[in-house]
């Protein structure tokens, strides 16, 4: 079955320390997206790539990093810059990244702070 | 600032009653509205979407109303079930590089 695949399911990070998502889909889609999702917030974008090797920060990008390597694969850094990164955190892909495509989303990585 | 304000945040209603779901938008560049169904510990699911250019959409048990001159819309769940229980997001999609704009998410839940 083509999907998005997230992991690990759960994630604990320590102070100081950056930690990797990782995302894969094989729905041949060239548009991929991390959210994040806090309760009573809905889902916030952080970072979009709607091509290999190019990527545009969202609306909550600091503390993040991404990279675009293959069209398969779309990575989320938390790095240790980001304060509060306790979240649920949701990858994404579209056929394109034209305004009347659906997004299908993964089943989200929880990240923890330990 | 681009907002889509959803309300209630959450809602109770009998099995075989309507939910009503109601999302509200400020910015008309939106062009693609989609609803996203979301159950605990997965991640959302496309359930139905309207382009502004139609009023009403239906599948199944599930409608979305439309109404431009007024930046409103709305999702209806008929014959509520139990297996609906779930959190219900409306989005709002603009600009060449779908950005998707989501409410706060309704929980919803049916009770037999």
């Amino acid at each position: 079955d083509g999907g998005i695949t997230q992991s690990p399911k759960y994630l604990f990070r320590k102070e100081g320390q950056n930690v990797t998502l990782s995302c894969e889909q094989n729905l041949n889609h060239d548009a991929m997206y991390w959210y994040r999702q806090d309760p009573g917030q809905g889902l916030r974008l952080i970072y979009y790539s709607q091509i290999v090797n190019d990527f545009q920060k969202g609306d909550i990008a600091e503390g993040y990093s991404v990279s675009r390597e293959k069209k398969e694969s779309f990575p989320l850094t938390v790095t240790s810059a980001q304060k509060n990164p306790t979240a649920f955190y949701l990858c994404a892909s579209s056929r394109t990244g034209d305004s009347n495509q659906p997004q299908h989303f993964g089943d989200g990585t929880r990240l923890s702070i330990l | 600032q681009q907002q889509v304000k959803q309300s209630p945040q959450s809602l109770i209603v009998q099995k075989g009653g309507i939910s009503i779901i109601n999302c509200a938008y400020e910015n008309t560049a939106f062009d693609y509205f989609p609803w996203y169904q979301q159950f605990p510990g997965k991640g959302p699911a496309l359930l139905i979407a309207i382009r502004p250019d139609v009023s009403e959409k239906k599948e199944g048990r599930f409608t979305i109303s439309f109404n431009k001159s007024a930046k409103q819309f709305s999702l209806h769940i008929m014959d509520s079930q139990p297996g609906d229980s779930a959190t219900y997001f409306c989005a709002a999609n603009s600009g060449g590089y779908q950005k998707v704009t989501f409410g706060t998410g309704t929980k919803l839940q049916v009770i037999p």
